[in-house]
């Protein structure tokens, strides 16, 4: 079983949709979450963190976390065509290994006009 | 301008041939990791360093070194590279390795041949 959890997608988007991303861990001391933004043949960026359950909005971005079910997902509300990438669900592992951060696979969005 | 550099941003090289790759950040990061990236395998974490001198193994260590004599470089050595190396590399670095973003290079297309 992988440590962090994706859909591969490609999850497809009309303009204007929210698109919804979820991902699960199974690290469950974790604590530190975040979500990065991929695009083709580029380097990832930070778009979110998330320490604490509930939600966290920055602008058109939504994240969510429950520690309980062990779920983090992120909403894109009004998705644009330069939403379409790959985003990639980092979780920080607890314990001995505090320092290592697990990334899964990765969900493709694409958002058609 | 903050950034984090790779070098070289592509190699092909053939099997058994030690090779470096370096990285650098001015940021003045504590934390520094290198990562590899596959198609449908996400972002795998390789060997990270805490601080001068500290360094731990990520999920998929084995064939690499890394150091950390300076704050600012982290280079990632294959002693003997093997085509299962082939792979796209990135290095990436922040302030502490918990609650900070991580900002990541450009990434380095190695090819074993």
């Amino acid at each position: 079983q992988k440590e962090v959890e994706q859909n591969s997608g490609p999850l497809s988007v009309p303009e204007g949709a929210i698109a919804s991303l979820n991902c699960t861990y199974s690290d469950r001391g974790s604590q530190s979450f975040f979500w990065y933004r991929q695009y083709s043949g580029k380097s990832p960026e930070l778009i979110m963190s998330i320490y604490s359950n509930g939600d966290k909005e920055d602008g058109r971005f939504t994240a969510q976390l429950n520690k309980a079910s062990q779920y983090v997902s992120l909403l894109i509300r009004d998705s644009q065509p330069s939403d379409s990438a790959t985003y990639l669900c980092a979780v920080k592992m607890s314990g001995g290994s505090w320092g290592k951060l697990q990334f899964g696979a990765g969900t493709q969005v694409v958002v058609t006009p | 301008e903050a950034q984090v550099t790779q070098n070289p941003r592509y190699l092909i090289t053939v099997t058994g041939k030690k090779l470096t790759v370096t990285c650098s950040q001015n940021m003045n990061h504590e934390y520094m990791s290198w990562y590899r990236q596959d198609p449908g395998l996400g972002l795998r974490q390789i060997y990270y360093s805490m601080n001068v001198e500290v360094t731990d193994k990520g999920d998929v260590p084995e064939g690499y070194k890394v150091s950390r004599k300076e704050k600012r470089n982290f280079p990632l050595i294959l002693e003997s590279p093997s085509p299962n190396q082939t792979s796209l590399y990135f290095c990436a670095s922040s302030g502490r390795s918990g609650t900070d973003t991580q900002y990541f290079g450009p990434g380095t297309r190695l090819t074993v041949l």
